[in-house]
């Protein structure tokens, strides 16, 4: 994914809502995808990951699908409580690194009640 | 089971010092992963130790090096501190050493460089 530096995205949405988080990555040789939260103060916490063999994998909550054609991650929470506000960040790694990651930018969550 | 754990969780410094953080994995984790995160350049990877031994590194200068312990714990070093260095310093941890194994983070070391 690309940093966005300072200004990070930010998607707002109605408590009850459905909320859609994109991602775009970066290298076609990536192989696992995760999903990250993080809240203000914390570190970040996993949130759902998927393998390079699916294009869906569902949680508690929260779908993330992957579209390798484009390059794509999304993560998408159902009914979004306010205690989903908070920094999402997909982060990306491929068979033979071990366990670098790579991080996109961050988008920001906020959930109006 | 206890999470990640880093100490410690603030830390003033000025210009030219040298700073160590500690990190404790979750028990069991054997390898264990520093990243660095700012507003300007998000998270980036510094380096993962696994079994006492450096398995990758980013793209960070000399100042920043790594070791872990046989008892999985790993701290970082960062000698002559700059003004940049100033960040939220991830440690993270891993059952395994391969890709694909869920990494956990602690709630990082804030330092501030002065």
């Amino acid at each position: 994914g690309e940093s966005v530096g300072l200004h990070l995205p930010t998607l707002s949405v109605q408590e009850g809502d459905n909320s859609i988080i994109n991602c775009a990555y970066s290298n076609s040789a990536s192989d696992y995808f995760i999903w990250y939260k993080q809240e203000s103060g914390k570190g970040p916490q996993f949130i759902i990951d998927i393998r390079s063999n699916m294009d869906k994998r569902q949680g508690q909550r929260v779908t993330v699908l992957l579209n390798k054609t484009v390059k794509h991650l999304s993560l998408q929470i159902a009914a979004t409580q306010p205690g989903d506000s908070a920094v999402y960040f997909c982060a990306e790694t491929y068979n033979n690194a071990g366990n670098m990651l790579t991080f996109g930018g961050g988008t920001r969550l906020m959930v109006k009640p | 089971k206890a999470g990640v754990t880093q100490t410690p969780r603030y830390l003033i410094k000025t210009r030219g010092q040298q700073v160590t953080l500690s990190c404790s994995p979750i028990s069991g984790h054997r390898s264990v992963s520093w990243y660095q995160q700012t507003p300007g350049q998000g998270l980036q990877f510094l380096f993962e130790y696994f079994s006492e031994t450096q398995r990758n590194k980013g793209n960070f200068p000399g100042r920043f090096s790594g070791r872990q312990f046989s008892n999985s714990r790993s701290e970082m070093n960062v000698s002559t501190l700059e003004l940049g260095d100033s960040a939220l310093y991830l440690c993270a941890s891993s059952l395994i050493g391969g890709a694909m194994g869920t990494q956990y983070f602690g709630p990082g070391t804030r330092l501030l460089v002065l």
